[in-house]
C-alpha cells in the first residue's frame, strides 16, 4: 500500500492567492482528517470526514478554508484568499472504523505565503 | 487549551538510557495514542491504549495509563539514535458520534550517539 499521498509536497504561494491542497487516503479507509502544525499552535484537527460526508469543521479556522471529499479516494483543502497566517505543513490523515482509532499520517503539505 | 499536554517539552539523553515522556489530559477518554513524529515528515503510529487499560508493551515501548490522574506514560527503553523524533499523545473524545483525536504539544526526544 502506498499510504496516504499529498500533494503538493511544498508550496510557495503570495497572499491573495487561492491554494488548493490534495490528499489521497489509504483504500479503503472509512475516516479521512485535515490536520494544520505550527509552532505556536501545534497539529489542529481542521476538518473530518466519514464516507465522504463532513462531520465536525469545527475546527477550520475561518470561511476562507474550505474541503470538500467528492469521493472515497481523493479530498482537497483550500485556502481562498491566502495570508501570511496561513503558513503551516498541512496534514491528511486516514483510518479504518475497524481499526480504533490509528490514524495513518500523510507526508504533509509545508505551505509558505509570503 | 489543548486536551493533552507533554512533559517535558524536550529531553535530551544518551544512547542506552531509557526515555521518559509524560501526558496529562483534560476530560474523559475512550483512549488514549501516542505518535511519533521525525523531523519534515508525517506523525506515525506508535501505541493506543484503552481507558479500561493500565499498562501496555510494545518492544521497547512502555505505556501506562492512570485514568483517576488523567496521565500516561511513555518509556522508551535502551534508546537509540534512531528514536530521536518528537512524539506526541493523542486523547480519542468520543464527539457527535463519532471518534476524534486530539493531539498534545509533544515531547521533542534528542538522543546522542
Amino acid at each position: 500500500d502506498a499510504g496516504v499521498i499529498q500533494s503538493p509536497r511544498h508550496e510557495v504561494t503570495e497572499m491573495g492567492q487561492e491554494v488548493t491542497l490534495r490528499c489521497k487516503p489509504i483504500s479503503g479507509h472509512d475516516y479521512l482528517f485535515w490536520y494544520r502544525q505550527t509552532m505556536m499552535r501545534g497539529l489542529e484537527l481542521l476538518i473530518y470526514f466519514n464516507n465522504n460526508v463532513p462531520i465536525d469543521d469545527s475546527g477550520m479556522p475561518e470561511d476562507r478554508f474550505s474541503a470538500k471529499m467528492p469521493n472515497a479516494s481523493f479530498s482537497t483543502l483550500k485556502i481562498q484568499p491566502s495570508e501570511p497566517r496561513d503558513s503551516a505543513v498541512y496534514f491528511c490523515a486516514s483510518r479504518a472504523i475497524q481499526k480504533d482509532n490509528e490514524q495513518f499520517f500523510g507526508p504533509g503539505t509545508r505551505l509558505t505565503v509570503l | 487549551s489543548q486536551q493533552g499536554e507533554e512533559d517535558p517539552q524536550a529531553l535530551s539523553i544518551q544512547e542506552g538510557e531509557n526515555a521518559t515522556m509524560n501526558c496529562s489530559y483534560k476530560t474523559s477518554i475512550n483512549n488514549l495514542q501516542w505518535y511519533r513524529q521525525n523531523s519534515g515528515r508525517g506523525l506515525v503510529h506508535l501505541i493506543l491504549i484503552r481507558s479500561n487499560e493500565r499498562e501496555k508493551h510494545s518492544g521497547r515501548l512502555r505505556v501506562t495509563l492512570d485514568t483517576s490522574k488523567k496521565s500516561s506514560s511513555l518509556l522508551i527503553t535502551a534508546s537509540r539514535a534512531a528514536d530521536t523524533a518528537s512524539y506526541f499523545c493523542a486523547t480519542a473524545l468520543f464527539s457527535g458520534g463519532y471518534n476524534k483525536l486530539i493531539f498534545g504539544a509533544g515531547t521533542r526526544l534528542a538522543v546522542h550517539p
